[in-house]
């Protein structure tokens, strides 16, 4: 069976502050996937990341980094220099066999300006 | 490129009432997904289609939920009749074989 877990469910960052969210992951699946999505307060889920399992490395994209470490079970993702639109619910999501997506509860980050 | 769609935006409807949400997923995407948000919880897949076969349907009540997608491209999920407990947001997803899934926009269910 699939598992993510997102142990922090509400965090809360002052403006320009880093933050990191941490999502950790159980499959027996070989080959999968990892997603980061976003869900503002609009509701829309917003796709930001992909990575596969044979992918193990750290990525950065502006202020968003993801570091996948499959010795941890682990696919933290980074928000550098946080900012008020930041604020939404981010979701870790794994992907297992015919592309089951599992999601974790997600974690509720709030900007303060 | 148009994003997934979905009608309609908010249902109110009273217990052992039917509804039906209507999605049209991005064009060529040949997967398409229903899924359950409830508050404060992750989405959970309903329902999963390949075209328009049904692929995973292992987490849809069946006796109250069903789903089709005719020609492969269009999808309506209904539910009858409806309980406290389906109040939720419900969202489409559609994806090329492998890629990240593109959600619309949800279709939020209020029952009471």
């Amino acid at each position: 069976a699939q598992k993510v877990t997102q142990a922090q469910t509400e965090i809360s960052v002052v403006e320009k502050e880093d933050v990191t969210l941490d999502c950790v992951y159980e499959t027996r699946d070989t080959t999968y996937y990892l997603f980061w999505y976003k869900q503002p307060p609009s509701g829309e889920l917003v796709f930001l990341i992909r990575r596969n399992s044979f992918d193990e490395q750290h990525e950065i994209s502006g202020r968003y980094s993801w570091n996948f470490q499959k010795s941890t079970s682990s696919f933290n993702f980074t928000i550098t220099a946080s900012q008020v639109v930041d604020s939404a619910v981010y979701f870790c999501a794994l992907g297992g066999g015919y592309q089951k997506v599992t999601f974790g509860i997600g974690t509720k980050l709030q900007v303060i300006p | 490129e148009a994003g997934v769609a979905q009608s309609p935006r908010y249902k109110i409807i009273e217990k052992r009432q039917s509804v039906a949400f209507w999605c049209n997923p991005i064009s060529g995407h040949a997967t398409l997904y229903w899924y359950q948000q409830i508050l404060g919880q992750g989405p959970k897949l309903l329902i999963q289609f390949q075209n328009n076969g049904v692929v995973d349907d292992s987490q849809l009540p069946k006796d109250r939920f069903s789903a089709e997608r005719l020609k492969g491209v269009d999808s309506t999920l209904k539910i009858q009749p409806a309980k406290l407990e389906d109040s939720a947001v419900y969202l489409c997803a559609s994806s090329r074989t492998s890629g990240g899934r593109s959600f619309g926009p949800g279709t939020r269910l209020t029952v009471l």
